[in-house]
């Protein structure tokens, strides 16, 4: 089962910063927060992780909470071709277990 | 970045007939590839973790003797769907699991997907 609780769906219009909840009470020590997004009829594509500190790559932010149970993913300026599922997961990165899907947001954004 | 390619990206067979889809990792080695299935707005479901050279590993309610899984080198696991019925037509995923640290950013890298349409 997903260890991760994210709303169904979210609207963004064109330009703006899209901001990602995910609730993953849970996690324990050893879990990162994995965000993964699926564009229509595509594998999924990887975005970024962390396991406390805030990261930042090319694509987005991730801030997790002081406490580790939730996290936002953050799409500083949202295109059109960022419409798509994004699934936050957690994951023991020394298991070197699958990654479990929960149901992910429905990211539409419009212009 | 990584690149993980399947083949066929499509595929449309008659009931009963067996398929066959490819998943390779590119440009590094991977001990540990695992298989998805993906219905029509669902989410992905993990089937079975193919280890190199050893046997698959599979979720509870995946037939094993339906979906046969080969992962014969560093690069490649099959995944072969016998007498195949239209209930499993779906899309079909894998992902390889970077063994040999050549990305340092991650290490999980998801194909295409293979389309599979049983008639």
């Amino acid at each position: 089962d997903a260890k991760t609780t994210q709303p169904p769906s979210m609207d963004c219009a064109e330009g703006r910063a899209a901001n990602l909840p995910c609730n993953h009470s849970t996690i324990s020590g050893n879990e990162y927060v994995y965000w993964y997004r699926q564009i229509h009829s595509q594998g999924p594509q990887y975005i970024i992780h962390g396991l406390k500190n805030n990261e930042t790559n090319e694509m987005a932010s991730l801030i997790i909470t002081e406490d580790r149970k939730s996290s936002t993913l953050i799409l500083p300026h949202a295109t059109l071709r960022d419409t798509a599922v994004y699934y936050c997961i957690v994951r023991d990165n020394q298991a070197g277990t699958a990654l479990i899907f929960g149901k992910g947001t429905t990211l539409s954004v419009s212009s | 970045g990584a690149v993980v390619s399947q083949h066929p990206s499509r595929v449309i067979c008659k009931s009963g007939t067996s398929v066959k889809i490819e998943c390779r990792s590119l440009d590094f080695q991977a001990t540990t590839m695992f298989w998805y299935r993906q219905f029509p707005k669902k989410s992905l479901m993990l089937m079975a973790t193919s280890n190199e050279g050893s046997k698959a590993t599979y979720e509870q309610g995946v037939e094993k003797d339906k979906f046969l899984i080969n992962h014969a080198s560093l690069t490649l696991s099959t995944l072969t769907v016998t007498s195949a019925h239209p209930e499993d037509s779906s899309f079909y995923i894998c992902s390889a699991r970077d063994s040999s640290g050549a990305f340092s950013y991650n290490e999980q890298f998801f194909g295409p997907g293979t389309r599979l349409t049983v008639l």
